[in-house]
């Protein structure tokens, strides 16, 4: 069964310190790792996509890297608008199509 | 260009009712997926529907149903509610079966 854990659950930051969310996978057949943000009474946010390990993507203080076991969202230099719950899904090969299984998430706190 | 609409926003139902949710997708999106999301178990997939067949379906009763209409336009329905249907049920939509997903804000729906 594909799964999906996220570590830490939650995440407290002063603005400008660095650090790291990890998603861990089991998948049968990656076609895609996901990564989306999501706001308080917010739907998701799209991110990224990465398709392969050795993938990296990048946006403003954001970057997130894939190995064939997980996945890192670097985070440099947060600032308050970053917090917000960062969620991982993995989209196996099916076709059926479109499913992603998602983790529970990192609650991102950046405090000024 | 719009986002993806979910109405209505919130609900209040009582135990035993039934109840629809309404999801616009994206211009030109012609899949469309349908979640649900509570803090004890996150994000789950209900359903996908593209082209208005459904290409999968989740682990959830039957009582959970849905449909989608030729303009691409999607309802899910479910059928005597209980107290742990409670939760934050988000429609998202994409250009094709394996794209990015792209959120609505939800329906958060409370069964009392």
């Amino acid at each position: 069964e594909d799964q999906v854990t996220q570590s830490p659950e939650a995440l407290r930051l002063q603005e400008g310190e660095s650090s790291s969310l990890n998603c861990s996978y089991t998948v049968s057949g990656l076609r895609g790792l996901f990564w989306y943000r999501q706001d308080p009474g917010k739907g998701p946010e799209f991110l990224f996509t990465l398709y392969s390990a050795g993938e990296e993507k990048e946006k403003e203080r954001l970057k997130a890297t894939l190995t064939k076991k997980e996945s890192f969202l670097h985070i440099t230099a947060p600032k308050p608008e970053d917090s917000a719950t960062y969620l991982c899904a993995v989209q196996a090969h099916s076709e059926y199509g479109n499913k992603l299984v998602f983790g529970a998430g990192t609650i991102l706190r950046v405090k000024s | 260009k719009a986002g993806v609409t979910q109405t209505p926003r919130y609900l209040i139902k009582t135990r035993g009712q039934q109840v629809t949710l309404s999801c616009s997708p994206i211009s030109g999106h012609r899949s469309v997926s349908w979640y649900q999301q509570t803090p004890g178990q996150g994000l789950q997939f209900l359903f996908e529907y593209f082209s208005e067949t459904q290409r999968n379906k989740g682990n959830f009763p039957g009582r959970f149903s849905g449909r989608q209409f030729s303009n691409s336009r999607s309802e899910m329905n479910v059928s005597t509610l209980e107290l742990g249907d409670s939760a934050l049920y988000l429609c998202a939509s994409s250009l094709a079966v394996g794209e990015k997903l792209f959120f609505g804000s939800g329906t958060q729906l409370s069964v009392l």
